[in-house]
């Protein structure tokens, strides 16, 4: 089945401590995106990548790094630096199409600190 | 820059009975609107799109939403709801500003169904 899979589905980590966040598609998608979900807030874009070997800041990048090697892969390291990275984490992958694009959805990476 | 606001961050109805989701949408051009619905812990899941050519879009589950330029809406409704559709629901413009389209969500409305 085509699809995205984001790993792991539950992650907690300590204060000072960077995690990586995997998130994979076969859908044979350039694009891909990571958003991050915090109640009441909807979704805000950390990073997208539009191609291999290219990605660029969303609107809330700062505390948080990515890398686009292979186009089926686009994980999302969130370091010490990110003040407050309890919150619920979601990959997409899209075509590069301007308009009219829908994207696809992994199930979400739940990361929280302790 | 594109933005869009539900207008609602609750909305309770009982099984059976008709579903309004509101949504209004900021563009300077003819936009690309979507309605999207996340289960509890769930990834998001596409229900309907708008992509200029007829205003009614019908989506999956019995979803259809109408797209009115002059109200600048794209309220989603349901003739009946199921309690499978408790959910929260996202209403998503396309940003192509910086000529990619970038996903710009609304802040959710979540539909409580009871019996």
């Amino acid at each position: 089945d085509g699809g995205i899979t984001q790993s792991p589905k539950y992650l907690f980590r300590k204060e000072g401590q960077n995690v990586t966040l995997s998130c994979e598609q076969n859908l044979n998608h350039d694009a891909m995106y990571w958003y991050r979900q915090d109640p009441g807030q909807g979704l805000r874009l950390i990073y997208y990548s539009q191609i291999v070997n290219d990605f660029q800041k969303g609107d809330i990048a700062e505390g948080y790094s990515v890398s686009r090697e292979k186009k089926e892969s686009f994980p999302l390291t969130v370091t010490s630096a990110q003040k407050n990275p309890t919150a619920f984490y979601l990959c997409a992958s899209s075509t590069r199409q301007v308009t009219n694009t829908e994207a696809f959805f992994g199930q979400g990476t739940r990361l929280t600190v302790v | 820059a594109q933005s869009v606001t539900q207008l609602d961050s609750h909305v309770s109805v009982s099984e059976g009975t008709p579903v309004l989701l509101r949504c209004n949408y900021s563009s300077s051009y003819s936009p690309s609107l979507f309605w999207y619905v996340q289960h509890p812990n769930k990834g998001l899941q596409l229900l309907l799109k708008y992509t200029s050519a007829a205003t009614l879009v019908k989506g999956i589950n019995g979803f259809e939403a109408e797209f009115k330029k002059s109200e600048t809406s794209f309220h989603l409704t349901k003739p009946s709801a199921h309690m499978s559709d408790a959910a929260e629901y996202f209403c998503v413009v396309s940003d192509r500003d910086t000529g990619f389209q970038k996903l710009v969500f609304g802040t959710g409305t979540r539909l409580l169904v009871s019996p």
